[in-house]
């Protein structure tokens, strides 16, 4: 079962920032924050992931909070092209794989 | 660097034959997962496997269904005796290591469908 809680959708202006919201109350010191999206029907994609401290790349910036019980994936100038479903996932300890929960479906919005 | 192949990107099957679905990683990765998403619904983990041995398998269905992943060559899923409800987009993943830090990239996926 996946250990993170997203909402279920969202919606954004195009243009703006578009702030998705994870909570992952139960995650242990060493896990990881990833998160993915996938655009309709596709593969998903790699966005980002993290331990403690704030991430950022080309694509996004994540920010953890301190008691690491919550995170939120910043797009910063959202576009249509972003509009998909973005799963938050803790990897779990010993575990192998990543369980995707039903995510946040982001609806840009022109 | 080309990323995660997968081939066929679309199977059809009658009821009964064999579905082979093919995954070659990235170069350098010798980690590789599957997993099954059945339209409309989420992502499911099927099995992870490293060069020449199977890790988890915790995901795979108990008849039917097998992974390999060999020395040489790409990974293969297999599924025999296919039936309708194995009508589902099969995606793979591969990481460079295992390790909690060590992100997965995916295919493009292939879309079984079960006539």
């Amino acid at each position: 079962d996946a250990k993170t809680t997203q909402p279920p959708s969202m919606d954004c202006a195009e243009g703006r920032a578009a702030n998705l919201p994870c909570n992952h109350s139960t995650i242990s010191g060493n896990e990881y924050v990833y998160w993915y999206r996938q655009i309709h029907s596709q593969g998903p994609q790699y966005i980002i992931h993290g331990l403690k401290n704030n991430e950022t790349n080309e694509m996004a910036s994540l920010i953890i909070t301190e008691d690491r019980k919550s995170s939120t994936l910043i797009l910063p100038h959202a576009t249509l092209r972003d509009t998909a479903v973005y799963y938050c996932i803790v990897r779990v300890s010993g575990g192998q794989n990543f369980v995707f929960g039903p995510g946040t479906r982001l609806s840009v919005l022109p | 660097n080309a990323g995660v192949m997968q081939n066929p990107r679309h199977l059809v099957r009658r009821r009964g034959q064999e579905a082979r679905l093919r995954c070659s990683p990235m170069k350098g990765h010798s980690h590789v997962y599957w997993y099954r998403q059945l339209p409309e619904e989420g992502l499911k983990f099927m099995v992870y496997l490293q060069k020449e041995n199977i890790i988890d398998e915790s995901g795979m269905p108990k008849e039917r269904f097998s992974a390999e992943f060999p020395k040489e060559g790409p990974s293969i899923l297999r599924i025999q005796q296919v039936v309708r409800g194995d009508s589902a987009a099969y995606f793979c993943a591969s990481s460079p290591y295992q390790g909690r830090d060590a992100e997965a990239f995916f295919g493009q996926g292939t879309r079984l469908t079960v006539v």
